[in-house]
């Protein structure tokens, strides 16, 4: 399977500032990615669609303006959350779908800690 | 996404046969059945999927009904390091995973 990277693995910052999350495949090219979030003992809650050379698609309630995305090649999508409050908290991970896979495959996820 | 039903929790004993429960009965009939799996603060891990056959792999048994209305995933040799939360899905066109609360797997000693 694909391999995902992201960066950083955690981040501590303060309230108001932007945090930038990369996402990268390592091995195969794909056109799309996916973010997701989760809350302590909750389930994974999809964010958005990351598409290269195009806009991303957020789900429902979950505001583009303020969780920016950006894929800019087909191997890097990243994700800004920006004016970070304390309740942006979470862990934020990204997953791939390579060209000609069904499948998703994970990065090991991002835990935001908002002062 | 058609809906995927699982067991909120179940137990097993190191070494013993873990098997993972699945309802789908709206499934239609060109959608796979995915299975993944997240260990605690990691990101989630793809396991297998089927069709109608049943499916092995070095991770894991597939079995599917005939009716494709249910399967279970099988961990033959269940170890402590197999305990995590299972998600069943099935494909979407979207390719979007919409994750419920999955199965939560403990493997005890």
């Amino acid at each position: 399977g694909a391999v995902v990277s992201q960066h950083p693995s955690w981040v501590i910052c303060k309230s108001g500032t932007s945090v930038k999350i990369e996402c990268r495949s390592l091995d195969f090219q794909a056109t799309t990615m996916f973010w997701y979030r989760q809350f302590p003992k909750q389930s994974l809650m999809l964010m958005a669609t990351s598409n290269e050379g195009s806009k991303a698609t957020h789900e429902q309630g979950v505001e583009k303006d303020k969780f920016l995305i950006n894929h800019a090649s087909l191997t890097l999508s990243t994700l800004t959350v920006t004016s970070a409050h304390p309740e942006d908290s979470s862990f934020y991970i990204c997953s791939v779908r390579p060209l000609s896979y069904n499948e998703q495959f994970f990065g090991p996820g991002t835990r935001l800690t908002v002062l | 996404d058609a809906k995927t039903t699982q067991p909120t929790s179940m137990d097993c004993a190191e070494g013993r046969a873990a098997n993972l429960p699945c309802n789908h009965s709206t499934i239609s009939g060109n959608e796979y059945v995915y299975w993944y799996r997240q260990i605690h603060s990691q990101g989630p891990q793809y396991i297998i999927h089927g069709l109608k056959n049943n499916e092995t792999n070095e991770m894991a048994s597939l079995i599917i009904t005939e009716d494709r209305k249910s399967s279970t995933l099988i961990l033959p040799h269940a170890t402590l390091r197999d305990t995590a939360v299972y998600y069943c899905h099935l494909s979407s066109n979207t390719g979007k995973l919409i994750f419920g609360q999955g199965t939560t797997l403990q493997v005890k000693p």
